[in-house]
C-alpha cells in the first residue's frame, strides 16, 4: 500500500462512451500525476498538478481530460476514446517542497477500449 | 528523451547481489538519480536516489561514479521478490519545483532460484 488508490482498477469501454478514473492520495501531497503505460512501451507522463494547477500537459489529446478539484483528488475523464488508448493509466503524487523526491503511484486502472 | 540506458535484461541467483548499471552520461549538476522498480502489472516502487555522493537504504545502495556519467544500484541478496522492470531516471528539475520523471526502457531483472 502506498498511499495512492486508484478506481476502478478495471474498465471495458466502447468507443462512445464517457467514463472517469478517480485517483485519490491519502499522503497530505500537493502534487499529483496521470501516467500512461502502452503494452511494451515505457511510461509517459500525460497530466501534472501542484497545488491544484495543471503545470504540466504532455500534448495528451483532448479525448482525455484531467481535473484536480482539491490536493488529495484527481480524475482522468475519458470520451470518444480510440483502441490505441487501452492501456495501464497510472497516478502518482508527491510532496512538492524543494527537500522530499519520491513519487509514490497508485495500483493502477487497466483499460481496455473496444 | 530518457536520457539514460539500461541493459534491457538481467539476471542472478537469489541470495547474490544484483548490480544493475545505468549510463547517464548527458546528466547536468543539479539532476538527481533516481531508481524505481516495476513489479508485474503494478505501480512503480521508488528505491532510492542520489546527486553525487554513494546512497545506502534498507532497499537497495546507489553508486555513483565520480564524473557522475553512470551509476550502479545493488541489491545486496536478491530474493525471488526482486523479480521486476528496474529504472533508472534523471529528474527534470523545472523552475517552479516541480519535477518530472522521464521512464526509459528499463532493465528486466530475474532472480533466479
Amino acid at each position: 500500500e502506498t498511499g495512492v488508490t486508484q478506481t476502478p482498477r478495471h474498465l471495458v469501454m466502447g468507443m462512445t462512451n464517457k467514463k472517469s478514473l478517480k485517483c485519490e492520495q491519502h499522503l497530505g501531497h500537493n502534487a499529483m500525476y496521470w501516467y500512461k503505460q502502452s503494452a511494451k512501451k515505457p511510461l509517459e507522463l500525460m497530466f501534472v498538478y501542484s497545488l491544484e494547477e495543471r503545470v504540466e500537459n504532455n500534448s495528451v489529446p483532448s479525448r482525455f481530460s484531467p481535473e484536480c478539484p482539491n490536493s488529495s483528488h484527481l480524475f482522468l475523464h475519458l470520451h470518444t476514446l480510440q483502441p490505441e488508448d487501452s492501456a495501464l493509466y497510472l497516478c502518482a503524487s508527491s510532496q512538492e517542497d524543494g527537500t522530499n523526491y519520491e513519487q509514490y503511484f497508485g495500483p493502477g486502472t487497466r483499460l481496455t477500449v473496444t | 528523451d530518457a536520457k539514460t540506458t539500461q541493459p534491457p535484461s538481467m539476471d542472478c541467483a537469489e541470495g547474490r547481489a544484483a548490480n544493475l548499471p545505468c549510463n547517464h552520461s548527458t546528466i547536468s549538476g543539479n539532476e538527481y538519480v533516481y531508481w524505481y522498480r516495476q513489479i508485474h502489472s503494478q505501480g512503480p516502487q521508488y528505491i532510492i536516489h542520489g546527486l553525487k555522493n554513494n546512497e545506502t537504504n534498507e532497499m537497495a545502495s546507489l553508486i555513483i561514479t565520480e564524473d557522475r556519467k553512470s551509476s550502479t544500484l545493488i541489491l545486496p541478496h536478491a530474493t525471488l521478490r526482486d523479480t521486476a522492470v528496474y529504472y533508472c531516471i534523471v529528474r527534470v528539475v523545472r523552475m517552479d519545483s516541480s519535477y518530472k520523471l522521464i521512464f526509459g526502457s528499463g532493465t528486466r531483472l530475474l532472480v533466479r532460484p
